[in-house]
């Protein structure tokens, strides 16, 4: 049992690029959700998920975009990187949306030049 | 604006020792609250949490305190022990979202 697993571990991209940030789960949680970290903020919502085919919009979602084509899957992606886009990304999972022990991944840390 | 503050950044104490962390949050429709701990390089994981109708739950060496009327609620750590040197993330559940502190960051002294 993997848990939740989110690759890459590290990235730097250029202004404009895009990429998708991956994360899965073999929990089969229904619930998935992905933060980001950044200094003095903690840990804010950007999109989550409640189960697949249903995504709802976080705290800060503008500049990413989500699908839940799966249980496992949920990839997270940038559509035209910014510098304010770095920053530390965690993809969590839970039972369901009302379960408050999420199980987080190990994060990946983005940088945007 | 952040919905739930943890306004010491930092705290440090002495090996067996009592560690006490604060968190203060504005949404009164919040109905659970939890603490994540965080070492560097890994995601956070859960420690302990409490419902908006308890006002104590106790978990071992760790205990969380829920102040309602204040909207207040503190982690006990007793005793303090190396490996609890981590961050520390107080979040609050409302509407299928957490929402999360900023951190305080505990180191115990040996």
């Amino acid at each position: 049992n993997a848990g939740v697993t989110q690759t890459p571990k590290f990235q730097v991209l250029k202004t404009g690029q895009s990429m998708t940030l991956q994360c899965a789960q073999d929990m089969n949680h229904e619930y998935m959700s992905w933060y980001r970290q950044d200094p003095g903020m903690g840990l804010r919502l950007i999109h989550y998920s409640v189960g697949a085919g249903i995504t709802d919009q976080g705290e800060v979602p503008n500049g990413y975009n989500v699908s839940r084509s799966t249980t496992e899957d949920f990839p997270l992606r940038l559509l035209s990187a910014a510098p304010s886009q770095t920053s530390v990304y965690f993809c969590a999972s839970s039972t369901s949306g009302n379960s408050y022990e999420q199980y987080f991944g190990p994060g990946t840390r983005l940088t945007v030049t | 604006d952040q919905q739930v503050k943890q306004n010491s950044p930092s705290l440090s104490v002495q090996e067996g020792r009592i560690s006490i962390l604060n968190c203060d949050y504005t949404n009164s429709m919040f109905d659970y609250f939890l603490w994540y701990k965080k070492y560097p390089a890994e995601g956070p994981t859960f420690l302990i949490s409490i419902s908006s109708i308890k006002d104590k739950n106790e978990d071992g060496r760790f205990t969380v305190f829920l102040n309602k009327s204040a909207k207040h609620l503190s982690l006990h750590i007793v005793p303090s022990q190396p490996g609890d040197s981590a961050v520390y993330f107080c979040a609050a559940m409302g509407d299928y979202k957490l929402s999360f502190g900023a951190g305080t960051t505990v180191t115990v002294r040996a």
